[in-house]
């Protein structure tokens, strides 16, 4: 299995430019999660998918966060429009059931200059 | 909301040694895990515990899951270089398929 995948590894934009990540969950998968990881805070967890469907949405910071989850294999966090204090490495995983087979991508290293 | 704290921020060690590191909360958890996560990589799962009082391990790591289910511990038997990164202790959250993080404990070996 090729795990969890995610693209772009180091994204460089300016403030203001939109952003979109990018995550195909591992197949068979069924649950999807985006984190994001910063010195100051850590590991948050932003949103989560059930088949498909957004369950929680209440760790995204503001209206210019936005995730979808279109197909099984595939979602996309957008933010619109950047700002420097959005520079973090974002994760994404994906799980089928229990804690066990949690697993991360390579996460996508933002910077926002 | 649910927190783990989790001690020491940060250790450097001598190759060989042997390292302890934990996690506590003021609330119980009925699952602990714990991970690592390597420079320029996502966290993977070392350990995971679900019962108060199990102890688990893997290969030189072994776990503790705490009778009062409000904490954990993780213990690295003879370091070598390749343990360097950060670990970090989870747990899921009381409502939700969601996982809470500790901020992690930065280690770092010397050779």
């Amino acid at each position: 299995d090729a795990g969890v995948i995610q693209s772009p590894r180091h994204e460089v934009t300016e403030m203001g430019q939109e952003v979109t990540l990018r995550c195909k969950p591992i197949s068979g998968h069924n649950s999807l999660f985006w984190y994001r990881q910063t010195m100051m805070r850590g590991l948050e967890l932003l949103i989560y998918f059930n088949n498909n469907v957004p369950i929680d949405d209440s760790g995204m910071p503001e209206d210019r966060f936005s995730a979808k989850m279109p197909n099984a294999s595939f979602s996309t966090l957008k933010i619109q429009p950047s700002e420097p204090r959005d520079s973090a490495v974002y994760f994404c995983a994906s799980t089928l059931r229990g804690w066990s087979g949690y697993t991360f991508g390579s996460g996508t290293r933002l910077t926002v200059v | 909301g649910q927190q783990l704290n989790q001690s020491p921020q940060s250790m450097f060690i001598q190759e060989g040694e042997d390292v302890s590191m934990n996690c506590t909360s003021s609330s119980i958890f009925n699952t602990w895990l714990w991970y690592k996560q390597e420079p320029g990589e996502g966290p993977v799962l070392l350990i995971a515990l679900y019962k108060a009082g199990e102890l688990t391990s893997n290969g030189r790591l072994t776990a503790q899951f705490g009778i009062t289910r409000k904490d954990s511990f993780l213990n690295i038997s003879a370091s070598i270089p390749s343990d360097v990164g950060i670990y970090f202790c989870a747990g899921p959250q009381e409502y939700g398929n969601k996982l809470v993080f500790g901020a992690g404990t930065i280690l770092r070996v010397k050779s």
